[in-house]
């Protein structure tokens, strides 16, 4: 079954950092690119970085450039965010998804809240 | 900042057609992919390089752009449809400017 799994996600105070992983199975996953997009409370979809094959290219919406490093581990399958100076206005729902300029496989989301 | 824009909602009967669109500058030279978001779950991809269904996809979805404009159609909408939809694109830079519409709520009641 292809399948990607998040995990990471917790309760965390401005300025913080928090590192979120993405295991994948049941696809080859060193042919895929990987994406990360958010969903604030009540808010719509946002994409927020992506990483390709072998690790070497990575974008990142503005917001996030400078704060947040996309990463992956082709043998361990898994993907991950490293956040750091973390603000109000990072709190949401983070999924990791397939990329093959669609998404077409998605996880289920990892819950960020940035508060004090 | 590239945008692509979706009105906030639109409102069927089950079994009429609902559309939403999706407008943005880039669209005449990028695909547009749709998902469909169910309340509380992760967003599903209905609609790949403008109008190409996923396996599993029902075929009332079906989608198609012109110029500018970017459409999906649910023909004889369900109330199983009712969810909020996302057009997604880049522009036309090729410097990987993913963007999402802000979503469109489809009532189907």
């Amino acid at each position: 079954e292809v399948q990607l799994v998040e995990s990471g996600g917790d309760l965390v105070q401005p300025g913080g950092s928090l590192r979120l992983s993405c295991v994948a199975s049941g696809f080859p996953f060193t042919r895929y690119w990987m994406t990360w997009v958010r969903q604030a409370p009540g808010k719509g979809l946002e994409w927020v970085a992506n990483i390709n094959h072998d690790g070497h290219e990575k974008n990142y919406v503005d917001s996030v450039k400078g704060r947040f490093t996309v990463s992956r581990d082709n043998a361990k399958n898994s993907v991950y965010l490293q956040m750091n100076s973390l603000r109000v206005e990072d709190t949401a729902v983070y999924y990791c998804a397939r990329d093959r300029d669609d998404m077409d496989v998605w996880g289920k989301g990892t819950t960020v809240t940035v508060s004090s | 900042s590239y945008e692509v824009t979706q009105p906030p909602s639109v409102s069927v009967s089950p079994g009429q057609t609902a559309r939403i669109t999706c407008s943005g500058d880039a669209l005449p030279k990028r695909y547009a992919y749709w998902y469909q978001q169910k309340s509380g779950q992760a967003p599903v991809l209905v609609i790949f390089e403008d109008s190409k269904r996923p396996s599993g996809i029902p075929e009332r979805f079906s989608a198609s752009t012109s110029g500018t404009m970017a459409t999906l159609t649910i023909s004889g909408a369900q109330v199983e449809d009712e969810a909020d939809y996302y057009c997604y694109s880049t522009d036309s830079s090729g410097n990987h400017n993913w963007v999402f519409g802000g979503g469109t709520k489809l009532t189907v009641l």
